[in-house]
């Protein structure tokens, strides 16, 4: 099982300029989840995926879309790119286990710069 | 105030040495809570939950104290390889709608 796989592994854009994070996951989770990560800010949830078919806002959604294409893939989209969208971005899915202790399992991670 | 508080460090600590991190958390209703470790430009990976009853794992044992929002990490025989940034993590919500909260981590560097 390859687990949870992004792509890009990095990507230098332009303000202004789109583009789309790809994410995928082999494990028949159902819950899936974009993140971005920044110095001294932590992990923060950009949105969520509770199962296929929906699409919720996290903490911080502003400038990104996503999309649920099947039960595997979770995109996101910067339709127009800002210097303030310069990150690192985790994917990760959800399995659930008993007692509500839900192991989140991540990507290898996209850094992004927007110039 | 955060909802999840981390000591960010770095805690510089010699090889065998133990080591002991914080946490606390800011809602109440806060269900379940976690300890991940993240190494160097790497993802972030499990690395225990954390039961009410306390747990622990090898060299590793975590704590919960409900009443103070708390949560402790002790890392007992330090290697050199425990150098990371670990991240205190509780969750918000239940089932299909379960969010992790994260802290922003401390930096622990094992040195020989």
């Amino acid at each position: 099982n390859a687990g949870v796989t992004q792509t890009p592994k990095f990507q230098v854009l332009k303000t202004g300029q789109s583009m789309t994070l790809q994410c995928a996951q082999d494990m028949n989770h159902n819950s899936m989840y974009w993140y971005r990560q920044d110095p001294g800010m932590g992990l923060r949830l950009i949105y969520y995926s509770a199962s296929e078919g929906t699409t919720d806002k996290g903490e911080v959604p502003n400038g990104y879309n996503v999309s649920r294409l099947n039960k595997r893939e979770f995109s996101l989209r910067l339709e127009s790119a800002a210097p303030s969208q310069t990150s690192v971005y985790f994917c990760a899915s959800t399995r659930s286990r008993a007692g509500g202790y839900n192991e989140q399992f991540f990507g290898p991670g996209t850094r992004l710069t927007v110039l | 105030r955060k909802e999840v508080e981390q000591d960010p460090g770095p805690f510089n600590v010699p090889e065998g040495a133990t080591v002991a991190f914080n946490c606390t958390y800011s809602n109440s209703a806060s269900q379940s809570f976690f300890w991940y470790r993240q190494d160097c430009r790497k993802e972030p990976k499990l690395l225990m939950s954390v039961y009410s009853s306390g747990n622990e794992d090898g060299r590793f044992t975590a704590q919960l104290n409900r009443a103070s929002q708390y949560i402790s990490l002790l890392i007992r025989d330090s290697k050199l390889s425990d150098s990371a940034t670990y991240l205190c993590v509780v969750t918000q919500g239940g089932g299909a709608t379960n969010k992790l909260i994260f802290g922003t981590g401390t930096l622990l560097a094992v040195q020989p």
